[in-house]
């Protein structure tokens, strides 16, 4: 059974104190990934889509990358606003992003709590 | 990206009665999806709505429990359905992206509580 798995449950952070978010996924071959961001009480904020292994995406704070059986999510130097839930998720089908059809339903994982203080 | 709205944004229902979810679109999109997300936990897709057929449900979800119309290209709606305490969480509408992209976006969610 296709699974996607996030570690750890909580990250509490000091502000300034960069780290790694994990999320492990056990599918027949190599998966497109997305990570979302979501803040208490709103929906899921779509942060980024990766496809191939090596690949890396950033975005403010934030790096993601993937290798054939997981994904990171680098925060570099957080920030108090960096506080919220982050959510990696894998469509069961996918197709390379050259093609015109693509994939179906997301599996999430359980998500990362992260907390920064100041 | 496409702008999703949700009605109502919260709700307090009694045990036994219905209450129906609103998804509005700002733009035409094929596929939407609905998703339940219990007190604590992540997001567990209930099904898929495409316009102009009957909605796909997953393993657990049934339609006499959850209906789903699709009525347009923008517009759909999930119906919760003789309720119980069990079913209070957050729904949430998604659509995937025109193009060759997965992507999916969310809706602000609906927060449910059944007394």
């Amino acid at each position: 059974e296709d699974q996607v798995t996030q570690s750890p449950e909580a990250l509490r952070l000091q502000e300034g104190e960069s780290s790694s978010l994990n999320c492990s996924y056990t599918v027949s071959g190599l998966r497109g990934l997305f990570w979302y961001r979501q803040d208490p009480g709103k929906g899921p904020e779509f942060l980024f889509t990766l496809y191939s292994a090596g690949e890396e995406k950033e975005k403010e704070r934030l790096k993601a990358t993937l290798t054939k059986k997981e994904s990171f999510l680098h925060i570099t130097a957080p920030k108090p606003e960096d506080s919220a839930t982050y959510l990696c998720a894998s469509p069961l089908e996918v197709l390379p992003p050259s093609a015109k059809a693509a994939g179906n339903k997301l599996t999430f994982g359980g998500g990362t709590r992260v907390l920064v203080k100041p | 990206s496409a702008v999703i709205s949700q009605k109502p944004s919260r709700d307090i229902c009694q045990r036994g009665t219905s209450l129906t979810i609103q998804c509005q679109v700002d733009s035409q999109v094929t596929m939407m999806f609905w998703y339940r997300q219990q007190p604590g936990q992540s997001l567990t897709l209930i099904a898929t709505a495409n316009q102009g057929s009957e909605a796909t449900y997953e393993s657990g979800f049934v339609i006499d429990k959850f209906p789903i119309s699709r009525p347009n290209l923008t517009f759909s709606t999930l119906t919760v359905s003789n309720m119980s305490p069990e079913d209070s969480s957050i729904y949430l509408c998604s659509l995937r992206a025109s193009g060759s992209t997965d992507t999916q976006y969310f809706g602000p969610g609906t927060r449910l509580t059944v007394l």
